[in-house]
């Protein structure tokens, strides 16, 4: 079975500073994709940042960083220079071709940025 | 520009009444999806499709039905709603293609409460 675990409800972050997720995940899969999607208060879905479980290089998308620790099934995404609209549930998903192109989800963190 | 549009965004049920839930994406994407989200369990797979004609349960089908019979609607129907059914519901879609940036498309919701 496939699981993914956030092990941190709840974070919060002062305005400027910077803040890491965690998440971890299960699997015998080799090929594989991972991402953050974001979800603040309007409830929508929106992705942050995508890698591929082949590329050793860790993504970067502007303030948004993971650190991919493949043989440690860790996948931690890093909020640099933290700003209030980063306040959100961020959700850490992975996606498995083999699966029907299943996506599945952690439970979720709920960062909150304060001024 | 719709990408996946998700109706209604807001219902109220009473027990044992039956709706459908609409999801159209106008990306000809192979791969759609149903979701329900509950407070601290993430995201969970209802049913998914690998294109018209299609579908196949997730984890947690109960209680739930889909069809597909084009590529670009697949409804959710409710036969008997329960409390238990209560939930943020969520439709997306995915092309498929991991070559070009693979992810998932979501709607933008519907909260469902069933009283």
């Amino acid at each position: 079975a496939q699981t993914v675990t956030q092990s941190q409800p709840e974070m919060s972050v002062q305005e400027a500073e910077t803040v890491t997720l965690s998440c971890t995940y299960d699997t015998s899969e080799n090929n594989y994709y991972l991402f953050w999607y974001k979800q603040p208060p309007s409830r929508q879905m929106i992705l942050v940042i995508r890698q591929e479980a082949y590329k050793q290089q860790n993504a970067t998308e502007n303030r948004f960083s993971v650190n991919f620790q493949k043989a440690a099934k860790s996948f931690s995404l890093k909020i640099s220079d933290s700003q209030l609209g980063d306040t959100a549930m961020y959700f850490c998903a992975f996606l498995y071709p083999n699966t029907g192109n299943q996506f599945y989800f952690g439970t979720g963190t709920s960062l909150t940025v304060i001024p | 520009n719709a990408g996946v549009t998700q109706t209604p965004k807001f219902r109220i049920l009473k027990i044992g009444q039956s709706m459908t839930l609409q999801c159209t994406q106008d990306m000809n994407h192979n791969y759609m999806y149903w979701y329900r989200q509950d407070p601290g369990m993430g995201l969970k797979l209802i049913y998914y499709s690998v294109g018209a004609g299609i579908t196949d349960k997730g984890e947690v089908p109960n209680g739930y039905n889909v069809s597909r019979s084009t590529t670009e609607d697949f409804p959710l129907r409710l036969e008997l709603a329960a409390p238990s059914q209560t939930s943020v519901y969520f439709c997306a879609s995915s092309s498929g293609l991991y070559a070009t940036n693979e992810k998932l498309f979501f709607g933008s919701g519907t909260q469902l409460s069933v009283l």
